[in-house]
């Protein structure tokens, strides 16, 4: 079953509003988090890298004041995209790494099923 | 020259047949992740290994360390195998907890 869920799944949002998204680690704690962004047929582009209980770290070109990571608890991440414009429209993914309890290896990266924002 | 490099980058079989995806990377690694990602977007981590092979189901992975080369196998395919096959590579001296993807092969299986 799924380890790494996101909600909302899709979301239609108007020019300007802001949007969140959540990522949470269901069977275990994520010392860490990453968000990536993918494009139609292309790779992922991690955004940025989020620890528990610290800023986090912000892929070059990523703007942070328009894309807020809050990483408040070991099984908890959010995305808000602030002001969102048509060109945020996107496909947002996240994983979640961390732990060594049971089944979950520290230097496994499990991915949560994505969320299609789009901008109108 | 990307760091990851797949191949191919298109793959039409047809239903039953043995399948291959490539991956070369050039630099050290800590692990090598198969992922898969179906047309909805979910992605699916389906192998981490740092050495030799590991078999789940009708899917082996396999990594050969000192060519630096892994290979994904798919036994008797199906058209539910069709999918975006993304190898990445993880070094934490390198790059910390990052992935490095390569581009996907997309694999297109017929019945």
């Amino acid at each position: 079953g799924a380890v790494v869920s996101q909600h909302p799944s899709w979301v239609i949002c108007k020019s300007g509003t802001s949007v969140k998204i959540e990522c949470r680690s269901l069977d275990f704690q994520a010392t860490t988090m990453f968000w990536y962004r993918q494009f139609p047929k292309q790779s992922l582009m991690l955004m940025a890298t989020s620890n528990e209980g610290s800023k986090a770290t912000y892929e070059q070109g990523v703007e942070k004041d328009k894309f807020l990571i809050n990483h408040a608890s070991l099984t908890l991440s959010t995305l808000t995209v602030t002001s969102a414009h048509p060109e945020d429209s996107s496909f947002y993914i996240c994983s979640a790494r961390g732990g060594t309890s049971g089944r979950y290896f520290s230097y496994e990266q499990y991915f949560g099923p994505g969320t299609r924002l789009t901008v109108t | 020259k990307n760091e990851v490099e797949q191949s191919p980058q298109n793959l039409t079989a047809q239903e039953g047949e043995f399948i291959t995806i490539n991956c070369s990377y050039s630099v050290g690694i800590s692990a090598l992740h198969w992922l898969q990602q179906h047309p909805g977007g979910g992605i699916v981590s389906l192998f981490m290994l740092s050495s030799g092979k590991k078999k789940h189901g009708r899917l082996i992975a396999t990594i050969n360390i000192q060519e630096k080369h892994s290979s994904l196998h798919i036994t008797a395919s199906h058209p539910r195998d069709s999918a975006v096959y993304i190898c990445a590579v993880s070094n934490a001296r390198e790059y910390g907890n990052k992935l490095v993807f390569g581009a996907g092969t997309i694999l297109r299986v017929k019945s």
